[in-house]
């Protein structure tokens, strides 16, 4: 079973800054997807960037942009200019390649708060 | 751009009522999927369900609950006796398959058992 770790509950910043979201996870798979989404206060989910794990090149989605470290099992998230309408809690997600079924696994979620 | 539709977006039951939780997927998609958070906790998977049946189930996905697509387009989620631990955010969410894409969640049912 897959598992994923995000280390830090809550982190903040002030606008403009950058900041790093850490997650990790452990699999024995070796073919995967990575995903960071985001749950604002609305409480939806929207997903902010993807990787695929057969990928060496880094993700990038305007601002956001992720670390990839495959060896390290380590899939940060790094937020450029930070906005305020980027308050909101962040989910490191895991996804096996492969199968009929797409199942997403969830880390703990970090609360990030951009402040002005 | 299209969405998945949830409704209720907030619904409150006595303990042991049935509830029905329901879910408009976007009209392509062909995997459907129920997750649900408690409130402060990470979000769990609760089933997936494809070409008309269920293909992944997790264990909170008990006996109690059930999913339909009743009509082509509806997708529920029914909880036959609720207890006050079903207390959560409820999200459907949908994919057309590519896995590296994602899904698309709806926007969520809150539902409160009291």
């Amino acid at each position: 079973a897959q598992t994923v770790t995000q280390s830090q509950p809550e982190m903040s910043v002030q606008e403009a800054e950058t900041v790093t979201l850490s997650c990790t996870y452990d699999t024995s798979e070796s073919n995967y997807y990575l995903f960071w989404y985001k749950q604002p206060p609305s409480r939806q989910m929207i997903l902010v960037i993807r990787q695929e794990a057969y990928k060496q090149q880094n993700a990038t989605e305007n601002r956001f942009s992720v670390n990839f470290q495959k060896a390290a099992k380590s899939f940060s998230l790094k937020i450029s200019d930070s906005q305020l309408g980027d308050t909101a809690m962040y989910f490191c997600a895991f996804m096996k390649e492969g199968g009929s079924n797409y199942k997403l696994t969830f880390g703990k979620g970090t609360l990030l708060t951009v402040n002005p | 751009e299209p969405e998945v539709t949830q409704t209720p977006s907030h619904q409150v039951t006595q303990m042991g009522q049935e509830v029905i939780l329901r879910c408009v997927p976007i009209s392509n998609h062909l995997y459907f999927y129920w997750y649900r958070q408690i409130l402060g906790q990470k979000v769990e998977f609760l089933v997936s369900f494809y070409n008309n049946e269920i293909s992944e189930k997790s264990e909170i996905f008990d006996d109690q609950f059930s999913v339909e697509r009743p009509d082509g387009s509806n997708f529920t989620l029914k909880i036959r006796s609720t207890k006050l631990e079903d207390s959560a955010m409820y999200f459907c969410a949908s994919s057309r398959g590519n896995q590296g894409y994602g899904y698309t969640f709806g926007s969520g049912t809150r539902l409160t058992v009291v």
